[in-house]
């Protein structure tokens, strides 16, 4: 069975800093990992996914996350954060193998942004 | 740009009476999918839907539940009988393909109050 853990419910950065937000999972097949971000009464838009090749993905709005087989982790960064990243991002998990392409996600990480 | 539209935006109704959520997918897209979102919990796949049959459901998606594409442009989520549990934020999405060609396209949700 797969299972994604986002680790901090809360993440609060300073306008500049470095964003961090973490990401693992447990897959007994190749994932496909996905980030997917949501503003106030919005959907979930895709920020960046990973399903073969390059283990470095770069996303939307100056995101990228690095998906790495031996520690089961796709953490998600942004070296500089600004005001308009706050909202709620999300960790996700399927697998090439799936004919559905149904999604597991994490429970979500919210990011605030201080100025 | 396309977009996954749902309505209601907030449905509240009753226990014990049915309610049916309703979505528009993108116009080319093939997969459809619910999934829900209970407040302060993660996003959980119910069902996925393709070439006019349930492809996958999860165990939450009972009896109770039903999906339908009526006329090729909607798709719809049913609750014969609702129950408090029922609670939550309920998500249509719609992807052109599944696995590595299938990134989901979410609407921007039907919160659902039942009272």
């Amino acid at each position: 069975a797969q299972s994604v853990t986002q680790l901090g419910s809360h993440v609060s950065v300073s306008e500049g800093a470095l964003v961090l937000l973490r990401c693992n999972y447990s897959s007994s097949v190749p994932p496909y990992l996905f980030w997917y971000v949501q503003y106030p009464n919005q959907g979930l838009q895709l920020l960046l996914k990973y399903t073969t090749g390059a283990t470095l993905v770069k996303g939307i709005n100056g995101f990228e996350a690095e998906f790495k087989k031996s520690e089961t982790s796709f953490h998600l960064t942004k070296p500089s954060a600004h005001m308009s990243d706050a909202a709620e991002y999300f960790c996700a998990v399927t697998h090439g193998s799936s004919n559905t392409g149904k999604l597991i996600f994490g429970q979500g990480t919210t990011l605030q942004v201080k100025p | 740009e396309p977009e996954v539209t749902q309505t209601p935006s907030h449905q509240v109704t009753q226990m014990g009476q049915e309610v049916i959520l309703r979505c528009v997918p993108i116009s080319n897209h093939l997969y459809f999918y619910w999934y829900r979102q209970i407040l302060g919990q993660k996003v959980e796949f119910l069902v996925s839907f393709y070439n006019n049959e349930i492809s996958e459901k999860s165990e939450i998606f009972d009896d109770q539940f039903s999906v339908e594409r009526p006329d090729g442009s909607n798709f719809t989520l049913k609750i014969r009988s609702t129950k408090l549990e029922d609670s939550a934020m309920y998500f249509c999405a719609s992807s052109v393909g599944s696995g590595r060609a299938g990134e989901q396209f979410f609407g921007p949700g039907t919160r659902l109050t039942v009272l």
